[in-house]
């Protein structure tokens, strides 16, 4: 069974760092696209980050480009999202999800339980 | 950038009628679409990909149609479970969400 759990959220000042992990397992990490998705409070969903199987190719919405760093461990099975410089706006539920394959270009199935970012001071 | 639409934002239906949500890309998609479903305080949850194929596991109630920019995903028949909020995602052109519908209880 594919699991994905992520950490790492919390209360942070703008300005300030985090990183967010996912941690996977059920499936070979390497072999598979991976991607990050936010949900401010009672908003929609929006995409943050994509990175393709094996990391050779990244993406990144327009509002966290130069700020925020997506990666992944193959030898940890742990998909990561470095933020920098976070903005209030930047609050929300963080999940990371699994593409259907290593090309980012499809679907993500399933998703993480989600990881809660608070900026504020 | 495409942006996707749904209507409409909520619709209140009544269990066992059928509910039919209505997603639109701001250029063509292929069938490069996929619906969602979420529950309060929950992850999303794949229902549909490629536009009209069922993830596994997935009722064959729910079934989606559409091609190009004009999409469709049908519940037939309501149930309890169903009440929840649905998105649809476009992964042709980079991937964008819609805004979601809320199916709520008539």
């Amino acid at each position: 069974e594919v699991q994905l759990l992520e950490s790492g959220g919390g209360l942070v000042q703008p300005g300030g760092s985090l990183r967010l992990s996912c941690a996977t397992s059920g499936f070979t990490f390497s072999n598979y696209a991976m991607t990050w998705v936010r949900q401010a409070p009672g908003k929609g969903l929006k995409w943050v980050s994509s990175i393709s199987g094996r990391g050779g190719d990244r993406y990144y919405a327009d509002s966290v480009k130069g700020r925020f760093t997506i990666s992944g461990d193959n030898s940890k099975n742990t998909l990561y999202l470095q933020m920098n410089s976070l903005r209030a706006e930047d609050t929300a539920v963080y999940y990371c999800a699994k593409h259907y394959s290593s090309s980012p270009n499809s679907w993500f199935d399933p998703w993480g339980q989600g990881t809660l970012v608070t900026v504020s001071s | 950038e495409t942006v996707m639409t749904q209507s409409p934002a909520t619709m209140s239906v009544s269990p066992g009628e059928r509910a039919t949500l209505s997603c639109r890309a701001s250029q063509s998609v292929n069938s490069n679409l996929a619906w969602y479903q979420q529950k309060p305080g929950q992850a999303p949850r794949l229902l549909i990909y490629g536009a009209s194929t069922r993830a596994t596991g997935i009722p064959a109630r729910f079934s989606g149609s559409g091609s190009g920019t004009e999409f469709t995903l049908t519940i037939s028949r309501l149930q309890s479970e169903d009440f929840a909020l649905y998105y649809c995602q476009q992964y042709n052109d980079w991937w964008t969400f819609g805004p979601g519908t809320k199916v709520e209880i008539k």
